[in-house]
C-alpha cells in the first residue's frame, strides 16, 4: 500500500520562481488537504478538497492554488516563490470516518 | 474557526516514567480529537483518537481523556521508553475532517 506520495521530498527555489507540489492517494479517499508545518506553529491549513471538481480555502491560503482534476491527485502551485513560503509541505487524506494519512512532506526552501 | 492550544511545547521524562500533554479548544461544536505522533523526517500518523460521546480510551500504554463540559482533552503515555520520543500533536475537528492542530509537544525520553 502507497497511501499518500508526494514530490519533490526537498526543493530549492529562487525568489519568483514557481513551483507544484505534487500528492496522490491510492486509497480512493474523497478528502484531501495541503498544510505547512513551520516550527512550533503546528500545521496550519492552506487548502482543501471534499471530491473530484471541488477545492476551498483554509487558514492560510495566500500564495497557493490547487485543483482536484480526480480523486487520486490534489497538487499544489505555487506561482510566485517567496521567503516566507520556506516550510515542510504535508498533504493528507481522508476517507469517511477515517483517520488523516499523511506523506512524508516536502521541504521547500526559497532564497 | 477552532483554536486549539496544546501544552506543554517541551517534555522530557526519564524512561519509565509517563508523560501528560494537554490541549484545550474553542469550538464546542467539535467531536472529533486524534492525537498524531510524528517522528523525525516522516509525516505525523495517528496513534489513537476519542469522540465527543467517549470520556476515556485506552490503548496499551497510551490513553486519550476528553472533558467536554471544559473543552480539553489529555493524552497520557505510560512507562516512557527512547521510541516514544518524538512530536506529538492534538488535534479537533466537528465533522472527522478538516482538522485544526496545536502547536504540538516535542517528548524526549531519557535512558
Amino acid at each position: 500500500n502507497a497511501g499518500v506520495t508526494q514530490t519533490p521530498k526537498f526543493r530549492i527555489l529562487k525568489i519568483g520562481q514557481s513551483m507544484t507540489l505534487q500528492c496522490a492517494q491510492d486509497m480512493n479517499h474523497n478528502y484531501m488537504y495541503w498544510y505547512r508545518q513551520d516550527p512550533g506553529m503546528g500545521l496550519k491549513l492552506i487548502y482543501y478538497s471534499v471530491g473530484a471538481g471541488i477545492t476551498d480555502k483554509g487558514e492560510v491560503p495566500n500564495g497557493y492554488n490547487v485543483s482536484r482534476s480526480t480523486t487520486e491527485d490534489f497538487p499544489l502551485r505555487l506561482e510566485l516563490a517567496a521567503p516566507s513560503q520556506t516550510s515542510v509541505y504535508f498533504c493528507a487524506s481522508t476517507g469517511e470516518g477515517t483517520e488523516a494519512f499523511f506523506g512524508q512532506g516536502t521541504r521547500l526552501t526559497v532564497v | 474557526g477552532e483554536n486549539v492550544e496544546q501544552h506543554p511545547s517541551t517534555l522530557s521524562v526519564q524512561e519509565g516514567d509517563s508523560a501528560v500533554i494537554k490541549c484545550t479548544y474553542s469550538d464546542s461544536a467539535s467531536n472529533y480529537f486524534p492525537w498524531y505522533k510524528q517522528e523525525l523526517g516522516k509525516g505525523p500518523q495517528l496513534i489513537i483518537d476519542i469522540r465527543s460521546n467517549v470520556g476515556e480510551k485506552k490503548d496499551q500504554r497510551i490513553a486519550v481523556t476528553l472533558n467536554k463540559t471544559a473543552k480539553h482533552f489529555s493524552l497520557h503515555i505510560t512507562e516512557t521508553q527512547p521510541e516514544d520520543s518524538a512530536v506529538y500533536f492534538c488535534a479537533a475537528s466537528r465533522n472527522d475532517y478538516k482538522l485544526s492542530f496545536g502547536a504540538g509537544t516535542t517528548v524526549t525520553v531519557r535512558a
